[in-house]
């Protein structure tokens, strides 16, 4: 079955640690976004890549680092910059960018103390 | 400013009444619209999509959803509401040359047996 992979489902990191969320696609889609999800904000586009080896940032991409150097991966990385890096994040593709429906993956809870 | 607003952070109703989930979206042309749903701890799926012709959008589980460019509203209903359907539901529209969805902040739907 086609979809979207998200590992693990719930990451505990301490204060001042990097971690790597993981993302993987078989759908053979182009597109892939990284999402971060707070109770009552919605949804809020971190990073995007249209492209193997590109990405652009999203609209808090600020603590956050990304790569996409196979078109089925593309990893997340929190940095010890991020300010509040508690949160649900979630990864989508969709076949182009632009205006076309995303998928999404099942999500991380990452919890940092 | 483009945006897309949720009026009601929270419906509750009875198992078998209607549901009608409002969306108002702010923007200069047509947008591509999208309603998603999310169980609690899991993914976004993909309801139904509008992105042109006729106004009035089937989807899956029952859902369709009304374009009403006058009123610039994209409301999701539904004839008679299941228990399964207790979730939070997420509007989102693309606009011309963008290359990412605008989410709501979601409205979170209760079922009373």
């Amino acid at each position: 079955d086609g979809g979207i992979t998200q590992s693990p489902k719930y990451l505990f990191r301490k204060e001042g640690q990097n971690v790597t969320l993981s993302c993987e696609q078989n759908l053979n889609h182009d597109a892939m976004y990284w999402y971060r999800q707070d109770p009552g904000q919605g949804l809020r586009l971190i990073y995007y890549s249209q492209i193997v080896n590109d990405f652009q940032k999203g609209d808090i991409a600020e603590g956050y680092s990304v790569s996409r150097e196979k078109k089925e991966s593309f990893p997340l990385t929190v940095t010890s910059a991020q300010k509040n890096p508690t949160a649900f994040y979630l990864c989508a593709s969709s076949i182009f960018p632009g205006r076309y429906e995303q998928y999404f993956g099942p999500g991380t809870r990452l919890t940092v103390t | 400013a483009q945006s897309v607003t949720q009026p009601d952070i929270h419906i509750t109703v009875s198992e078998g009444a209607s549901l009608e989930l409002r969306c108002n979206y702010s923007y200069g042309a047509t947008p591509y619209l999208f309603w998603y749903v999310q169980s609690p701890g899991q993914g976004l799926q993909l309801l139904l999509k509008y992105f042109s012709g006729d106004t009035l959008v089937q989807g899956i589980k029952g859902f369709e959803a009304e374009f009403k460019r006058s009123q610039s509203s994209f409301n999701l209903r539904k004839p008679s509401v299941h228990w399964s359907d207790a979730a939070e539901y997420f509007c989102a529209f693309a606009g011309a040359g963008s290359y990412q969805l605008t989410f709501g902040k979601g409205t979170k739907l209760s079922v009373i047996p």
